[in-house]
């Protein structure tokens, strides 16, 4: 079992541009969340799909967007990139609609310059 | 609006001795609290959790005690070994739902 794949694992980006994020949840998990963890905070929560709709969403700007597909698997979208965006991104799956019993992925480490 | 704290950024402890986290939290309404272990270059991995209805739960070496009045909840350590050195991250969510996460503190256990 692969667990919480993320791809890819470093992007380095401009202001301004857009970048899409990539999460396959583990095996039997068809719930994902997203969350942001910037240098020396704890992780955020961004949002939650579950059966391809997004079901709960922290508290972040429309700039940031997602999609869940059929095999569970999901993207998650930023748009208008600001320095401030620069941060680790994290996928986490679940078995079922709540968050209990997250499994996370290594993340994605967002550079923005 | 950090509604689950860690105020101690750090912790060093003796292997062998215990290790205790803090964590402590604004909402009354969490009912579902987690412990999350981080190393470098990883991402968080469950360690142990609590439902309000308890007041303790043990899994091995891990216990952790939430005190409800108090909204502070614990992670005990007992012993400590170098393997245990990482961030851990407390978590709360209501039945399951949004998490919000602390700051982390980074244990460093001293062979």
């Amino acid at each position: 079992d692969a667990g919480v794949t993320q791809s890819p694992t470093h992007l380095i980006k401009t202001r301004g541009q857009q970048v899409t994020l990539r999460c396959s949840p583990k095996s039997g998990h068809d719930t994902v969340s997203w969350y942001q963890q910037a240098l020396g905070q704890g992780p955020q929560f961004i949002f939650q799909y579950y059966e391809e709709e997004e079901r709960q969403r922290g508290n972040f700007p429309d700039r940031f967007s997602g999609h869940q597909f059929p095999n569970y698997s999901s993207e998650l979208n930023v748009n208008a990139l600001l320095l401030g965006d620069s941060a680790l991104y994290l996928c986490a799956s679940s078995p079922g609609r709540f968050g209990a019993g997250q499994v996370f992925g290594p993340g994605t480490r967002l550079t923005v310059l | 609006d950090q509604q689950v704290k860690q105020n101690s950024p750090s912790l060093s402890v003796q292997e062998g001795r215990i290790s205790i986290l803090n964590c402590d939290y604004t909402n009354s309404m969490f009912d579902y609290f987690l412990w999350y272990k981080k190393y470098p270059a990883e991402g968080p991995t469950f360690l142990i959790s609590i439902s309000s209805i308890k007041d303790k739960n043990e899994d091995g070496r891990f216990t952790v005690f939430l005190n409800k009045s108090a909204k502070h909840l614990s992670l005990h350590i007992v012993p400590s070994q170098p393997g245990d050195s990482a961030v851990y991250f407390c978590a709360a969510s209501v039945t399951g739902n949004q998490f919000y996460f602390g700051t982390g503190t980074s244990l460093t256990v001293i062979p």
